[in-house]
């Protein structure tokens, strides 16, 4: 079975700075996928980055990148120049194939983030 | 185009009650997925349909809840005799699960279910 471990339950960083959300996973597959999901308070989960466990590239989205440390099973999320709209719950998530054939992820508890003005 | 819509986006119920959940997935995805966010934790995976069938329903908690899904897209979720642990949010994805392993879940609003 597969784990996530977000231990940062909640963090708090000034408008403008730079912030790194720790995930780190648990499995044997050696092919799968990892998301960073975004929920505010209006609930809705909107996905941040994605990044696809064979390749070695970190991926990048705006402001938004990721270190990929396959060997280590980690998975950060790093923020830069965060804004007041980053403000959200970031979830941690992991992608593998079950038995029946469907994507199934596997969410770690989440790390309420609020930007200060 | 619109995104995945769920239906009410609040419930508030009496124990004992049955409570029914919808969700609109977006068009063309032939993948729908149901999971549980209880307070203060992460999402827990419910169920998945493809088209109508439900492959896996690993993730029912009991038999008091079912699911359903007509016409390969509105999908409905029942909680028959609730209980007050069955309060949580309920989300609802889609996915167009065509390639089996690289497909991104698009999220609805959720619904906040309230078992008093």
């Amino acid at each position: 079975a597969q784990t996530v471990t977000q231990s940062q339950p909640e963090m708090s960083v000034q408008e403008a700075e730079t912030v790194t959300l720790s995930c780190t996973y648990d499995t044997s597959e050696n092919n799968y996928y990892l998301f960073w999901y975004k929920q505010p308070p209006s609930r809705q989960m909107i996905l941040v980055i994605r990044q696809e466990a064979y390749k070695q590239q970190n991926a990048t989205e705006n402001r938004f990148s990721v270190n990929f440390q396959k060997a280590a099973k980690s998975f950060s999320l790093k923020i830069s120049d965060s804004q007041l709209g980053d403000t959200a719950m970031y979830f941690c998530a992991f992608m593998t194939v079950s038995n029946f054939g469907n994507e199934k992820l596997t969410f770690g508890t989440g790390t309420r983030l609020t930007i200060i003005p | 185009g619109a995104g995945v819509s769920q239906s009410p986006s609040n419930k508030v119920t009496e124990k004992g009650k049955d409570v029914e959940l919808r969700c609109d997935p977006i068009s063309g995805h032939t993948a729908l997925y149901w999971y549980r966010q209880s307070l203060g934790q992460g999402l827990e995976f419910l169920i998945y349909f493809q088209g109508n069938s439900a492959p896996d329903k690993s993730g029912l908690p009991s038999d008091r809840f079912s699911a359903e899904r007509t016409g390969g897209s509105v999908s409905t979720l029942t909680i028959q005799r609730t209980q007050q642990e069955d309060s949580a949010v309920y989300l609802c994805a889609s996915s167009y699960g065509t390639s089996g392993y690289q497909e991104t879940q698009y999220f609805g609003p959720g619904t906040r279910l309230l078992v008093l």
